[in-house]
Parts: C-alpha cells; sequence; structure tokens
C-alpha cells in the first residue's frame, strides 16, 4: 500500500534551519509530485509548495519563496524539505503529501503522519 | 490570491442528522475545489475533488456540489465516526498553488 513515512520530530532554535524527510512506498515514486502542508497547533492547514519526482521542478507558495528547498532522491524514493532561518511561528507539524495524479493535479490523497517541528530557544 | 471562507465555524449535530457545510472563494475557481476530513491526532484525509468526485474509499452519504465561487459538502446521515473537523481547499494550475479554507468543526450536539 502506498505510505509516506516522515522523519522524527526536531527542535531548532530561532534563526536554525531544518531538513525533513518523506520516504515514500508503495508506488512508482517518480509518477507522482508531492507537496508540503504544515498545521500549526490548533490551527488550519497551511501549503508550502511543491515538488515533482519525476524532474525535481518546485512551486512554493510565495509566503515561503527564499526561505524553502524542496529536494528528491528517486534512489530513495525520498523527498525533503528545508526551512531556513525558523522563528518561532514556525512551530507546526510538517506533513508530506502526495498528489492524487501524475503531474501535478493539487489535490493530495496520501498524505505522511506529520512530524513536528518546535523552534524555541 | 484566492481566499477561502468556510461556515459556520462549528456545526453541532446528532448522528443521524444531515450536515451542510458551506465554502466560499474569493473569486471563482471554477469546480477545482476539494474537501478533507481530519480526525484529532491524524493527518487530513481526502474526500472529494473537482467540487463532486468522491476519492477512494469515501462513502456515499458524502456528496459535494457547486461552482464558481460557493460550494457545498453533505453528509446525508451522520455516522459516529464523521464528526471532525472539515477543510475545504482550491488549487490553482498555474502557478501551481492550493489554499485551504480555515475548516468546519463538526461536533456532536
Amino acid at each position: 500500500q502506498v505510505q509516506l513515512v516522515e522523519s522524527g520530530g526536531e527542535v531548532k532554535k530561532p534563526g536554525a534551519s531544518v531538513k525533513v524527510s518523506c520516504q515514500a512506498s508503495g508506488y512508482t515514486f517518480t509518477s507522482y509530485g508531492v507537496s508540503w502542508v504544515r498545521q500549526a497547533p490548533g490551527q488550519g492547514l497551511e501549503w508550502m509548495g511543491w515538488i515533482s519526482a519525476y524532474n525535481g521542478n518546485t512551486d512554493y507558495a510565495q509566503k515561503f519563496q527564499g526561505r524553502v528547498t524542496m529536494t528528491r532522491d528517486t534512489s530513495t524514493s525520498t523527498v525533503y524539505m528545508e526551512l531556513r532561518s525558523l522563528r518561532s511561528d514556525d512551530t507546526a507539524l510538517y506533513y508530506c503529501a502526495r498528489d492524487i495524479s501524475t503531474g501535478w493535479l493539487g489535490y493530495l490523497d496520501q498524505w505522511g503522519q506529520g512530524t513536528l517541528v518546535t523552534v524555541s530557544s | 490570491e484566492v481566499l477561502l471562507t468556510q461556515s459556520p465555524g462549528t456545526l453541532s449535530l446528532s448522528p443521524g442528522d444531515r450536515a451542510t457545510l458551506s465554502c466560499r472563494a474569493s473569486q471563482s475557481v471554477g469546480t477545482s475545489l476539494a474537501w478533507y476530513q481530519q480526525k484529532g491526532g491524524q493527518a487530513p484525509r481526502l474526500l472529494i475533488y473537482d467540487t463532486s468526485t468522491r476519492a477512494t474509499g469515501t462513502p456515499a452519504r458524502f456528496s459535494g456540489s457547486g461552482s464558481g465561487t460557493d460550494f457545498t459538502l453533505s453528509i446525508s446521515s451522520l455516522e459516529p465516526e464523521d464528526f471532525a473537523v472539515y477543510y475545504c481547499q482550491q488549487r490553482s494550475s498555474w502557478p501551481p498553488g492550493i489554499t485551504f479554507g480555515p475548516g468546519t468543526r463538526l461536533e456532536v450536539k
């Protein structure tokens, strides 16, 4: 079955960077794009951006432009999300989620379990 | 940027009731709208996409309708497992992007 397994939780200081991984299994990795969505404690969902697992093309939400980088490693079926210059309001559960279709459709039908990133001095 | 609003913020109903959740977009999104269900401590689950297409595994009691700026998720007869938070989501093709609504909490009355 399709699975997206994210790396473990992280605690970072303000100004630091964090890199979260998401390993996919159960499907042809390069056939689907992956989005990153975050959820602050008790809050709603916020889309951060998308990466094509096929060619590595990315599109980032304007809010995160210049502060986020998404990459992928086809040899391990893993996508990565790095967020820099962390602030306390970046404290959130970070999800990776697979697009429902090959390429970009923008609906997310498979989700990881989420990785908690805590930013605190 | 398209903004989504959802109403009501909280809906209190009983099992067996019919639920109607609304989502309004700040500009037309055509039929490019989805609905997700999120239960406590879990990742969101895609229920409906393209306004009215049920995702794999979505029970038939869930239905979606609307177009342009006004959309509705209906649950014909609430089951105990349906009490959760529901988010609407719009997508854009170019540039690629996704926006979520703030959510509606469906709670037991």
